[in-house]
């Protein structure tokens, strides 16, 4: 089965840029979604496709694709920011997988 | 607006089964493909199933196939969960969810129903 590791937590100074990973097996030959989840909430799409951000997402919020990894920026984080982030990717042969998961805490 | 309510959840017994819904509406539901999501408590998000938005298509994580089946009525624009030999760790809060296409973000999330599978 096709797996995503991410880094357990990122911190970030505030005004500062989060860069969260996401490695998987040839993931740059993959389109990867990004969705952000505060507590209590639904998760929400922040990049899909790699690098598009969906209506209302800031441009803050950027993505990246490349090789075995695929990157989630937050360029001037805010408080506002921190919640837990996924990636996730379609693969053919298992379906949707979604990455083990990153807690942003803004400092 | 677009709103999807998940009923069915519970308590249930290991190697029991258990079937979930989700009622959709403010959208044409017959367009969207239709997922399942789980997470549970403290946990990531798992993916479980998705369904096509013609109900022929039907795609299943690995650790519920042959175990769970996915199914649609869109002539009542609802979505079914069947789910069979329970196990504890099955236990999750399961959340419907649409995308415009099978391989498509899902872009609209229900607040999920609660499953625990306790003896």
């Amino acid at each position: 089965s096709y797996e995503l590791t991410q880094p357990l937590s990122v911190s970030v100074a505030l005004g500062q840029t989060a860069r969260i990973t996401c490695g998987g097996d040839k993931i740059g030959s993959k389109n990867v979604h990004w969705y952000q989840q505060k507590p209590g909430q639904a998760p929400v799409v922040v990049i899909s496709r790699n690098n598009k951000r969906p209506s209302g997402i800031p441009e803050r919020f950027s993505g990246s694709n490349s090789g075995n990894t695929a990157t989630l920026s937050i360029s001037r984080a805010q408080a506002g920011d921190e919640a837990d982030y996924y990636c996730q990717v379609w693969d053919s042969s298992t379906g949707y997988v979604f990455g083990t998961g990153t807690k942003v805490t803004v400092l | 607006q677009v709103q999807l309510v998940e009923s069915g959840g519970g308590v249930v017994q290991p190697g029991r089964s258990l079937r979930l819904s989700c009622a959709a509406s403010g959208f044409i539901f017959s367009k969207y493909a239709m997922h399942w999501v789980r997470q549970a408590p403290g946990k990531g998000l798992e993916w479980v199933a998705v369904i096509s938005y013609d109900g022929i298509n039907k795609y299943y994580a690995d650790s519920v196939k042959g175990r769970f089946t996915i199914s649609r009525d869109n002539s009542k624009n609802t979505m079914s969960l069947q789910m069979d030999s329970l196990r504890p760790d099955d236990t999750a809060v399961y959340s419907c969810a649409r995308s415009i296409a099978v391989a498509e973000p899902e872009d609209y999330w229900g607040q999920g129903t609660l499953v625990t599978v306790s003896s």
